[in-house]
């Protein structure tokens, strides 16, 4: 049973571009969140989707969006990337109703 | 809002010692309670979790117990183990809505020596 799976793992952009993020939940599971982790510091929560559509959200700016398909795999998408972009993204798969989160590796995002 | 508070790390310690990494949090109503841990270069993994007062989470030797009267969700060991060298975090689940948003402590780095 493959766990949640996370693509690219790094990337390198430069700063104004536009970058996407995919993730493929877990098996069985309904609901994907994002947390952004910069270096020391712990993951932040930028948004969940459940149902394709956003559920909740953190305070991210209108620059981070995502979407959510219909096999439940979702896409987080940052526009006019800053350096402050640079960080750890993490995707989180659960079953919604359920409290218990998996995580995948991190897509790693260097903005130049 | 909700929030986590953990001890500053990192905490070193020589194998076989005792080990208690401390968490407190803030938040409204009843939330579930986590310890996350992160090895380099790694995602996040689930170490154990704990639903309502009194509950004690645990797995692999280590366990915390949700404590509500203060607030506070501390990580044990009996004997650390130098693979348990890692980066471990604090989180609460709100449960609002029916989705499980996150809110992590900063984390606490271990390093377990010979």
């Amino acid at each position: 049973d493959a766990g949640v799976t996370q693509s690219p793992t790094h990337l390198i952009k430069t700063r104004g571009q536009q970058v996407t993020l995919r993730c493929s939940p877990k098996s069985g599971h309904d609901t994907v969140s994002w947390y952004q982790q910069a270096l020391g510091q712990g993951p932040q929560f930028i948004f969940q989707y459940y149902e394709e559509e956003e559920r909740q959200r953190g305070n991210f700016p209108d620059r981070f969006s995502g979407h959510q398909f219909p096999n439940y795999s979702s896409e987080l998408n940052v526009n006019a990337l800053l350096l402050g972009d640079s960080a750890l993204y993490l995707c989180a798969s659960s079953l919604q109703g359920t409290t218990e989160a998996f995580f995948g590796q991190g897509t790693r995002l260097t903005v130049v | 809002g909700d929030s986590v508070t953990q001890m500053e790390g990192p905490v070193t310690l020589s194998e076989e010692a005792f080990l208690t990494i401390n968490c407190t949090y803030t938040a409204t109503g009843y939330p579930s309670l986590f310890w996350y841990v992160q090895y380099p270069g790694e995602g996040l993994q689930l170490l154990l979790k704990a639903t309502k007062a009194d509950d004690k989470g645990s797995n692999k030797g280590f366990e915390a117990t949700y404590r509500k009267e203060t607030t506070s969700f501390h990580l044990e060991k009996g004997s650390v183990q130098v693979s348990d060298s890692a980066v471990y975090f604090c989180a609460l689940s709100d449960r609002k809505g029916g989705g499980n948003k996150l809110t992590f402590g900063t984390g606490t780095q271990l390093k377990v020596e010979l």
